[in-house]
């Protein structure tokens, strides 16, 4: 595709419900990040993976919280037994070298817990 | 304290405005320095970076780093409507991976 997508855009789930956030990074891209971004903040860093292997997650904010990306593409970011504090958009990049200052972000997956 | 901070305004400004849009910071391992713009419902997207201290002009953007006062600005010139959005600082360490920090954004409005 021609940047990357992330789905579904909007979520709306129940205090202790499980959630699945999806991520298409830029074909080719070899490191993944997904970031936090609360409302009227600025993108906080979650975790970051290179191809398949998840080299940091120490911005995860609880054991809730677990990244995969099996075959070093599409990622997946799982959030069990939501809270309402876990409200927030949740937001995948990729850049194709580890080290490369370019970024690019998906649109977002919006989050809402009730 | 967190380590990037931003004013998060909001700034008004009249079409052809110079704007000035700032951020300190307080981990002198920051080396590399980018604002991303921010349009309302999408990601954001990156306008300019910056190694170590210095300027770096691109049309109408000049992104300047200061080290030694840990303060990184970005000034646009002319500024347009369509300039309106959230402007983002992120920074980065030599050995921290590729993770950002980012400030809290500052929102900006440019009235015509």
């Amino acid at each position: 595709g021609a940047g990357v997508s992330q789905s579904p855009r909007y979520k709306v789930a129940k205090r202790g419900q499980d959630v699945a956030l999806r991520c298409d990074p830029i074909s080719g891209h070899v490191s993944l990040f997904w970031y936090q971004q609360a409302l009227g903040q600025g993108p906080e860093f979650l975790t970051y993976f290179q191809n398949e292997a998840q080299l940091d997650k120490s911005g995860l904010p609880s054991d809730r919280f677990f990244a995969e990306r099996p075959e070093g593409s599409v990622s997946t970011l799982k959030i069990q037994r939501t809270q309402k504090e876990d409200s927030a958009v949740y937001l995948c990049a990729s850049s194709f070298l580890l080290q490369s200052n370019e970024q690019f972000f998906g649109p977002g997956t919006r989050l809402t817990v009730l | 304290q967190k380590e990037v901070e931003q004013d998060p305004g909001p700034l008004s400004v009249p079409e052809g405005a110079i704007v000035s849009l700032n951020c300190t910071y307080s981990n002198s391992a920051f080396q590399y320095f980018m604002w991303y713009r921010q349009y309302s419902r999408k990601g954001p997207e990156l306008l300019m970076y910056t190694y170590s201290s210095g300027n770096k002009e691109d049309g109408r953007f000049t992104a300047q780093v200061d080290k030694s006062s840990k303060y990184i600005s970005l000034f646009i010139r002319d500024s347009q409507p369509s300039d309106s959005a959230t402007y983002l600082c992120a920074m980065r360490g030599d050995n921290a991976g590729n993770m950002l920090t980012f400030g809290g954004g500052t929102r900006l409005m440019v009235k015509p």
